[in-house]
């Protein structure tokens, strides 16, 4: 079974930072992953979809890596803002699973 | 454009009660699906549905029962509700397991 881990669970950062989100998988067979924003009491939203052939995407400030051979994918947010305060998580398919990380509590102190 | 729509946002039950969830999509999608978020434990996924006539399993199958008759609808079935299934419930879609995931706004369920 895949496991997926975010680590930190929970980030604070002062306003105007860049940072970086990680997550990591224990089954590299995956053919993409997603990263989603989660706002308090509302549902995810995707944030960017990277296929396996793929190494980066990019979307506005918002960037994210993919390493299969480490089991590894970083999400960079540059200069943050308050309204990025959220939880991001990360999710890898299996055949037709999906498996989410814990995600990660972000906020950013203006 | 409403995307995936989820009734009701809130439920208070009775342990024994049962219940539907309703998700609808309008995306044409044939994947669609359901997890369970809890404190602490992430996105689980109850049951996945690769299109209309075809369900199966996910991780927490157990209480709960699905069905797909058309590709726009995909209800949860909560069969005899036990206090541990107080959570929040997602649905979600997708055209297919590798393209973006779409997500419903949840439902809050409470069992008392």
């Amino acid at each position: 079974k895949q496991e997926v881990t975010q680590i930190p669970a929970a980030l604070s950062v002062p306003e105007g930072e860049n940072l970086v989100l990680n997550c990591s998988f224990t089954d590299s067979a995956i053919y993409n992953l997603q990263w989603f924003r989660q706002d308090p009491g509302k549902g995810l939203t995707s944030l960017l979809l990277i296929q396996s052939s793929q190494r980066e995407q990019t979307s506005g400030r918002l960037n994210a890596s993919l390493d299969k051979s480490s089991g590894r994918s970083t999400l960079y947010i540059a200069a943050s803002q308050p309204g990025d305060s959220a939880t991001y998580l990360c999710a890898v398919p299996n055949f037709n699973k999906f498996y989410f990380g814990s995600g990660t509590k972000l906020n950013v102190k203006p | 454009n409403a995307g995936v729509t989820q009734t009701p946002k809130f439920q208070v039950l009775k342990t024994g009660q049962s219940m539907t969830l309703q998700c609808a999509q309008d995306m044409n999608h044939e994947y669609m699906s359901w997890y369970r978020q809890d404190p602490g434990m992430g996105l689980r996924l109850i049951h996945y549905s690769v299109g209309a006539g075809i369900t199966d399993q996910g991780e927490v199958p157990n209480g709960y029962n699905v069905s797909r008759s058309t590709t726009e609808d995909f209800p949860l079935r909560l069969l005899s509700a036990a206090p541990s299934q107080t959570s929040v419930y997602f649905c979600a879609s997708s055209f297919s397991s590798g393209n973006t995931i779409y997500f419903g706004e949840g439902s809050w369920l409470t069992v008392v």
